[in-house]
């Protein structure tokens, strides 16, 4: 398809267990964002990517959430020994742009996927 | 971070009704957009807004960029069921070198009961 694709598109996880959500997001797109949201708010910045840089991890909420995207494509986001607090939905999103977003940029959202630690 | 504030929170309205549902805040975004987010979905894009005082419509939709650029509003004209949904406004900007955040409010739930 020529959206984000995200996988899986629900996850259940015991509560101490890792947990790792894929992106696909839209060929040729250098910006990659993922955002948390929790049930009835909207989205919270997670992380930013610019190809395979990293550039902004300032939303993470602690050093068990980590984010990859090796070769400027995919992204992992990983959440060690989840709790309970980590339920939410993950959303990822891509962008045409880089580091000089222009003023109509325009985010494509994935449909998220949906984490239930038990 | 910049803070969005939306209202309300939610609305329920009849068919046919007109609505207007707003966002604030007390700082100055490169520009804003709003999105509209379905259940199982993502958000998706409706409009951004740049100049403060900018006015744009989108069918029934229409949108208004503050003259300060700290604020906006979206109004629906003679709304339809197919309106239903999560209204979310996202303010654009920059933090640090390279790096801009989008800065979303927690939205407005609307129901448009037919």
């Amino acid at each position: 398809g020529a959206g984000v694709s995200q996988s899986p598109r629900y996850k259940v996880a015991k509560r101490g267990q890792d947990v790792a959500l894929r992106c696909d997001p839209i060929s040729g797109h250098v910006s990659l964002f993922w955002y948390q949201q929790a049930l009835g708010q909207g989205p919270e910045f997670l992380t930013y990517f610019q190809n395979e840089a990293q550039l902004d991890k300032s939303g993470l909420p602690s050093d068990r959430f980590f984010a990859e995207r090796p070769e400027g494509s995919v992204s992992t986001l990983k959440i060690q020994r989840t709790q309970q607090e980590d339920s939410a939905v993950y959303l990822c999103a891509s962008s045409l742009g880089g580091i000089r977003w222009a003023t109509n940029e325009k985010l494509f959202f994935g449909s998220g996927t949906q984490l239930s630690v038990l | 971070t910049q803070l969005l504030e939306q209202s309300p929170q939610f609305l329920s309205i009849q068919e046919g009704e007109n609505l207007t549902v707003y966002c604030n805040s007390s700082s100055v975004f490169s520009s804003l957009q709003w999105y509209r987010q379905e259940p199982g979905e993502g958000p998706v894009l409706l409009v951004t807004v740049v100049t403060g005082g900018e006015v744009k419509k989108l069918k029934r939709l229409t949108f208004q960029f503050g003259d300060a650029r700290k604020d906006s509003s979206l109004h629906i004209t003679a709304a339809q069921p197919g309106d239903t949904g999560l209204y979310l406004c996202a303010g654009l900007e920059k933090v640090g070198a390279g790096s801009y955040q989008l800065t979303f409010g927690k939205g407005t739930k609307l129901s448009v009961i037919p």
